[in-house]
């Protein structure tokens, strides 16, 4: 499926680099959502983009800091992260139907496993 | 109180076994339900929506009871490729703010 796609797939850094995660849609949604999901923990909401706009930072340390050029594209900004912050980073996105006031189901990417060394 | 609550299990059954998850959410208004399946260091996927009146695809039964605030998932005849964590997903009814269970471990073995 290539619906989502994001990358790099896997990625190692250290805590004093700058990377950034790319994440690609190909559904035509006009919502997309940038998730956390550590080992054990349920996914955790960082961001979420309508319309390009952004309509969510879920308290998230401003180490992180998303980008949305347009409605298919997201990028998650890297730098000066810590070893707590490792994890798989989830890009999901949906369509927003805002006569009927409603959100169809999310569809995700395969995510980035990222590990801050 | 978290959103959405779930039993992490894991439930271990045999192949060919029907098993039952529950799933309860806190917020009365929430207005759509899922769920997904994620395997091993994979990502979610839709696995169905769960509608008012109840939905089945195949194997799989999907039901939500307003009134006690919990979706079900029925899985009958359990296959090894069944094995997976299952997450109950509720969407709140104001945009975007879709809240994850921390998912229910399935072990399917022979």
């Amino acid at each position: 499926e290539t619906g989502v796609t994001q990358t790099p797939r896997h990625l190692v850094m250290g805590m004093t680099n700058k990377k950034s995660l790319k994440c690609e849609q190909h559904l035509g949604h006009n919502a997309m959502y940038w998730y956390k999901q550590s080992a054990k923990k349920p996914l955790e909401l960082m961001f979420v983009y309508n319309f390009k706009e952004q309509t969510e930072n879920n308290s998230v340390p401003s180490r992180f800091s998303p980008e949305c050029p347009n409605s298919s594209h997201l990028f998650l900004h890297l730098h000066t992260l810590q070893p707590e912050d490792s994890a798989l980073y989830l890009c999901a996105s949906s369509q927003e139907d805002l006569a009927a006031f409603s959100t169809d189901t999310q569809y995700f990417g395969p995510g980035t496993r990222l590990t801050v060394l | 109180r978290k959103e959405v609550e779930q039993d992490p299990g894991p439930f271990n059954v045999p192949e060919g076994a029907t098993v039952a998850f529950n799933c309860t959410y806190s917020n009365s208004a929430s207005q759509s339900f899922f769920w997904y399946r994620q395997d091993c260091r994979k990502e979610p996927k839709l696995l169905m929506s769960v509608y008012s009146s109840g939905n089945e695809d195949g194997r799989f039964t999907a039901q939500l009871n307003r009134a006690s605030q919990y979706i079900s998932l029925l899985i009958r005849d359990s296959k090894l490729s069944d094995s997976a964590t299952y997450l109950c997903v509720v969407n709140a009814g104001n945009f975007n703010k879709f809240y994850f269970g921390s998912g229910t471990k399935l072990n399917v073995k022979p």
